[in-house]
């Protein structure tokens, strides 16, 4: 069945330093990826999305990163401030349902 | 554009009771979806309503059901609560466009069952 695994439970970092979050999925026929940010208290709210035609997608101080061939997609965030701190999941969408890991746990140090 | 909104945002339930959750989409997204998220077993989909029809159903007991109204507008209900039915349920709803179908997440109700 459909599995997603992030590499690191939880990331800390300085303030100003670029995070990186990973993600591997399972299923080689997902066909869409969606980063989502919750924060404590909060619903998922999105960040950014990728199409599986694509290994690369840039937003505001985010850029997804897509590795089709060793089903692995990245979460880069710019400068990381204080209000990034939150639990990032990746939900790769497979049979028109999106398949949510457990997430990683990011904590920025001021 | 108003977000999606669910209600209660809180709830406390005994063992043995039902308890109906309710959900607003965004206006204009016809799907909505509900998630069960705990500590455990992090957010997993319960199912999948759109027009008003189940689409896709999460591997719950039949205890967990749901429907959706004309106005997209959705509820679940669970019946004969369980301890372990403890959670924040979550509904997203999307505009089911394509190939890039974003859902978009309320706040979620957290249910407590003692």
């Amino acid at each position: 069945g459909e599995s997603v695994g992030l590499h690191l439970p939880t990331l800390s970092v300085q303030e100003g330093d670029n995070s990186i979050i990973n993600c591997a999925y399972s299923n080689s026929a997902s066909d869409y990826f969606i980063w989502y940010k919750q924060e404590s208290g909060k619903g998922p709210q999105f960040i950014i999305d990728i199409r599986s035609n694509m290994d690369k997608r840039q937003g505001q101080r985010v850029t997804v990163l897509l590795n089709k061939t060793v089903k692995h997609l990245s979460l880069q965030i710019a400068a990381t401030q204080p209000g990034d701190s939150a639990v990032y999941f990746c939900a790769p969408r497979s049979q028109g349902n999106l398949i949510f890991g457990k997430g990683t746990k990011l904590s920025v140090k001021p | 554009k108003a977000g999606v909104t669910q209600t209660p945002r809180y709830l406390i339930k005994t063992r043995g009771q039902q308890v109906t959750l309710s959900c607003s989409p965004i206006s204009g997204h016809r799907s909505v979806s509900w998630y069960q998220q705990t500590p455990g077993q992090g957010l997993q989909f319960l199912f999948e309503y759109f027009s008003e029809t189940q689409r896709n159903k999460g591997n719950f007991p039949g205890r967990f059901s749901g429907r959706q109204f004309s106005n997209s507008r959705s509820e679940m209900n669970v019946s004969t609560l369980e301890l372990g039915d403890s959670a924040l349920y979550l509904c997203a709803s999307s505009l089911r466009t394509g190939v890039e179908e974003t859902q978009y997440f309320g706040p979620g109700t957290r249910l407590l069952v003692l």
